[in-house]
């Protein structure tokens, strides 16, 4: 069975601070794909970054980037720098058996001034 | 700029009265996405179509249904309305099954 953790439901960073964004996933397919979106309080998701299973190098999206362990079974987000805009919520999701993809549970994020 | 829109974004209905919800992309993607979301909860797939292929999730209620008549327009039917259904709801697409997911902003639909 597939399965997307993120135990964080909330966290608050200093303005500037670099955040890291926990993600661990289960899945028995060996070909997965491992996706970050982020929801501010407008509503709509936007996606951030894409790690493949097979891809060698971890993804880089400017600010973004994804700590991709595989012997671990994480794929953390990485904002550096923080700004008072990435305030929301964010959710970690995986492309696994039958192109299903599935969310996690999200970890709302605010950056304080 | 390519998009996905969803109209409206705010809905009102009463319990028990049908509403439609649309969504259309200029993306020509082949997958389309219906999901809802309640608050602070992750969004719930409800169903999709590639192309013109419709896949229902397994536990999506027979009260909601939705059409899909061209690549661009995609629409979610809620045929009686309950209270639990008050959600927001998200379309979104993708050129094929499991690639990114590009999302509309979303119709908050309030169930009186």
């Amino acid at each position: 069975a597939q399965k997307i953790t993120q135990t964080q439901p909330g966290m608050f960073v200093q303005e500037k601070e670099a955040v890291t964004l926990d993600c661990t996933y289960d899945t028995s397919d060996p070909s997965y794909g491992l996706f970050w979106y982020k929801q501010p309080s407008s509503g709509e998701m936007i996606f951030l970054i894409y790690q493949g299973s097979y891809d060698q190098q971890n993804a880089t999206e400017g600010r973004y980037s994804l700590n991709f362990q595989k012997a671990r079974k994480s794929a953390n987000l990485v904002i550096s720098a923080s700004q008072l805009g990435d305030s929301a919520m964010y959710f970690c999701a995986m492309r696994g058996e039958k192109d299903k993809i599935i969310f996690g549970k999200g970890t709302r994020l605010h950056i304080l001034p | 700029d390519a998009m996905v829109i969803q109209n409206p974004r705010y809905q009102v209905t009463q319990f028990g009265k049908p509403v439609t919800l649309s969504c259309s992309q200029t993306l020509n993607h082949n997958v389309m996405y219906w999901y809802q979301q309640k608050s602070s909860q992750a969004p719930k797939l409800l169903f999709h179509y590639y192309d013109k292929d419709f896949n229902n999730e397994a536990d999506t209620p027979d009260n909601f249904q939705s059409r899909r008549p061209n690549t661009s327009f995609c629409f979610l039917d809620i045929r009686s309305p309950g209270l639990g259904d008050a959600a927001m709801y998200l379309c979104a697409t993708s050129r094929g099954l499991g690639s990114e997911q590009f999302f509309g902003p979303g119709t908050r639909l309030t169930v009186l």
